[in-house]
């Protein structure tokens, strides 16, 4: 049974406009949230992260929103741009430990 | 930057065949891990390494062995390759007791026949 789940396994997006990712999970030890950029033929990439004691991170054009009450995460990119095409993964930690659980990932697909 | 590599972008091997993945990183991480990549079932954890020798399993050992006899250097060990073992490899390696950032290297596309 996945503890990390990504339910929409694809989105198209306008150039400009704003993407917006899900990512629901199970397991309330979670207590730290990645997510990762994965272009063809390359390894994921490390995007933004956010703690369980805090409720929003934003970093440039990306913000990562956490509601715990309802085991929720999202990623917003604003504006989105050509570039950002790619699969993106939300993963989830343990903070007494080093694994990483993933979710199975979103293609995003923004559209000049 | 760190940098995490792998042996082989592109593998192809019969099954039965003994198949060795070698991942090697240069930034004197701690941690080291072994990860499978499946349409719809995102990275799904194998083994990792905390230290030189040690080895922890991840979700799906079953059907892999690692070995880790130097900081640097963890590999992944198909003993008896499957055809069900044909997937997207994928190395990373991260720092420290508690990090959860990893870095990952480009992967290996392996094809089991």
């Amino acid at each position: 049974d996945q503890q990390v789940k990504q339910n929409s396994p694809s989105l198209s997006v306008q150039e400009g406009r704003i993407s917006i990712l899900n990512c629901d999970y199970t397991n309330s030890m979670f207590d730290y949230f990645l997510w990762y950029k994965k272009y063809p033929a390359e390894g994921p990439t490390f995007l933004i992260s956010i703690s369980s004691i805090k409720d929003k991170n934003e970093d440039g054009r990306f913000t990562v929103f956490l509601n715990k009450s309802a085991k929720h995460l999202s990623l917003h990119i604003v504006p989105s741009q050509p570039g950002d095409s790619a699969v993106y993964f939300c993963a989830a930690a343990n903070n007494a430990g080093n694994m990483l659980t993933f979710g199975g990932g979103t293609r995003l697909m923004v559209k000049p | 930057d760190v940098k995490v590599t792998q042996s082989s972008r592109y593998l192809v091997k019969r099954t039965g065949e003994k198949v060795f993945l070698e991942c090697v990183q240069d930034m004197d991480h701690e941690n080291m891990f072994w990860y499978r990549q499946d349409p719809g079932l995102g990275l799904r954890l194998i083994y990792f390494s905390y230290d030189v020798k040690m080895k922890e399993k991840g979700d799906i050992p079953e059907g892999y062995s690692v070995s880790r006899e130097k900081k640097e250097r963890f590999s992944l060990i198909l003993e008896s390759a499957s055809t069900n073992q044909t997937s997207m490899y994928l190395c990373a390696s991260s720092e420290g007791a508690v990090n959860h950032e990893q870095y990952f290297g480009p992967g290996t596309r392996l094809t089991v026949t």
